[in-house]
């Protein structure tokens, strides 16, 4: 079974650029989310979808990030404008019940 | 506020001994937990997982304890082999929560051959 697929796994970007985050669940999986992974701390839900729902999104910077999911499969996530304290690992994760997820290697994004 | 709580940033631990990491939570309507294990540059990797109607999940050589009136939770890794270094993070997941995992800040887990 092919796991959670992410693209870029590195991004170096200058402030006040915008970047943008692809993530391709396990096949069948309904629930997907996008987790942000700060040095030294756990990983953070930023937005939650069931099929191409949004369940939750409490915990997402809407003035400058930004989620679809379009046709209840693929995700992006994106970023415009990034900050300094944007920088972080962008893990998106999938599954197919609502509590064990299985997450992709992340995308390393440094914002200088 | 952080609700869920792994105190001890390090753990070192002697080839073939026990690795005993531990995780305290706050929100009292947390009803599921999860063992993840984090490998450098990989994204965390299911452990374990324990209901709060249990107090024991064992799964070969990895075992959870639940102590609910504690808030308390441990993962026992017997024996500990060198491939076991890695973080683990301990997650929370509170009932009608939809399955958001609230983690902790981890603990890195050192087996020493």
């Amino acid at each position: 079974e092919a796991g959670v697929a992410q693209s870029p796994r590195y991004k170096i970007i200058e402030k006040r650029q915008s970047v943008a985050f692809w993530c391709n669940p396990i096949s069948g999986h309904a629930t997907l989310y996008w987790y942000q992974q700060i040095l030294g701390q756990g990983p953070k839900l930023l937005i939650q979808f069931q099929n191409n729902g949004v369940v939750d999104d409490s915990q997402l910077p809407k003035d400058r990030f930004s989620a679809e999911r379009l046709k209840g499969v693929d995700s992006t996530l994106k970023i415009q404008p990034a900050k300094l304290e944007d920088s972080a690992v962008y893990l998106c994760a999938s599954s197919p019940w609502v509590v064990e997820a299985f997450f992709g290697q992340g995308t390393r994004l440094t914002v200088v | 506020d952080q609700q869920v709580k792994q105190n001890s940033p390090s753990l070192s631990v002697q080839e073939g001994r026990i690795s005993i990491l531990n995780c305290d939570y706050t929100n009292s309507m947390f009803d599921y937990f999860l063992w993840y294990k984090k490998y450098p540059a990989e994204g965390p990797t299911f452990l374990i997982s324990i209901s709060s109607i249990k107090d024991k999940n064992e799964d070969g050589r990895f075992t959870v304890f639940l102590n609910k009136s504690a808030k308390h939770l441990s993962l026992h890794i017997v024996p500990s082999q060198p491939g076991d270094s890695a973080v683990y993070f301990c997650a929370a997941s509170a009932e009608g929560s939809q399955g958001n995992l609230i983690f902790g800040k981890g603990t890195k887990l050192s087996v020493k051959p």
